[in-house]
C-alpha cells in the first residue's frame, strides 16, 4: 500500500471552476507538501503544512493531522493552472514520501 | 529568488557508460537530496546527503551511485555503469528548516541511456 494516496489521478474541469484535490497518508509525519509539476518536468513547491490551512493568491491548502488527510484547493480556475499536483510528506530533514500526483486540466 | 541549478538538463548516454549529473543547491541550505521520476511513474527518493555526508539512502541507490560535494558548492550523482533502466527525470533537492516551502527543486536533468 502507498503511504500517499491522491485522489482523483486525473481531473478535468472549464475554466473559473472550483477544484479539490485531495490527499491521504498513513505514517507520521512532520509536514505535507503540495507541489505543482509543470509539462516541462519541473517541480516548484506550493505549501508546506503542518497543521491548519494556508492561502496564496487562489490556492488554498489544508490538513487535519487527526484524519491523516490533506486538501488542495484552487479557485477560479484557469487554463495555466493545468499541471500535476502532488502531494507529499516529509519527517523532520529526513526524505519527502511521493504520491502520485493529479493531472489536472483546465479547458478555456 | 535562490534557485537550485542542475546541468545538464538533457543527456543521452550509452548503457554502461559513467554520468555524472551536477546540482547548485542554494548556498544557505544545509540538506541535499537526490530524487528521481522514471517517465509515467512517481517521484522516488535516492539519498540525502548533510554535514558531508549520506544521511539516507533507499534500496535504489546501489554501488553503482554515489554523491560528492566536491568543492562546497556543487552537489553530484554520479551514475558509474548505467542501465537502461536508469533513464529517468532526476532532480536535486536542497532544503533549509527554516523556509517557508521546505524544499526547492532544481529543474531537472533528462538521462536517456540507449
Amino acid at each position: 500500500k502507498n503511504e500517499v494516496e491522491q485522489s482523483p489521478q486525473n481531473l478535468t474541469a472549464q475554466e473559473g471552476e472550483f477544484i479539490t484535490i485531495n490527499c491521504s497518508y498513513s505514517v507520521g509525519i512532520s509536514a505535507l507538501h503540495w507541489l505543482q509539476q509543470h509539462p516541462g518536468g519541473g517541480i516548484v513547491s506550493l505549501f508546506m503544512l503542518s497543521s491548519g490551512k494556508k492561502k496564496h493568491g487562489r490556492l488554498i491548502a489544508t490538513i487535519n493531522i487527526q484524519e491523516k488527510h490533506s486538501s488542495l484547493h484552487i479557485t477560479a480556475s484557469h487554463p495555466r493552472d493545468s499541471a500535476v499536483y502532488i502531494c507529499a510528506v516529509s519527517k523532520g530533514a529526513q526524505k519527502l514520501v511521493f504520491g502520485q500526483g493529479t493531472r489536472l486540466t483546465i479547458n478555456p | 529568488e535562490p534557485e537550485v541549478t542542475q546541468t545538464p538538463s538533457h543527456q543521452v548516454t550509452q548503457m554502461g557508460q559513467e554520468v555524472i549529473l551536477r546540482c547548485v543547491p542554494i548556498s544557505n541550505h544545509l540538506y541535499f537530496y537526490w530524487y528521481r521520476q522514471i517517465l509515467g511513474q512517481k517521484v522516488e527518493f535516492l539519498v540525502s546527503f548533510y554535514n558531508n555526508e549520506i544521511s539516507e539512502k533507499s534500496e535504489i541507490f546501489d554501488d553503482q551511485f554515489s554523491v560528492e560535494r566536491p568543492d562546497g558548492s556543487n552537489f553530484t550523482l554520479k551514475i558509474r555503469s548505467t542501465k537502461l533502466e536508469d533513464s529517468a527525470m532526476y532532480f536535486c533537492a536542497s532544503r533549509d528548516l527554516g523556509t517557508t516551502y521546505g524544499y526547492t527543486f532544481g529543474s531537472g536533468t533528462r538521462l536517456t541511456v540507449v
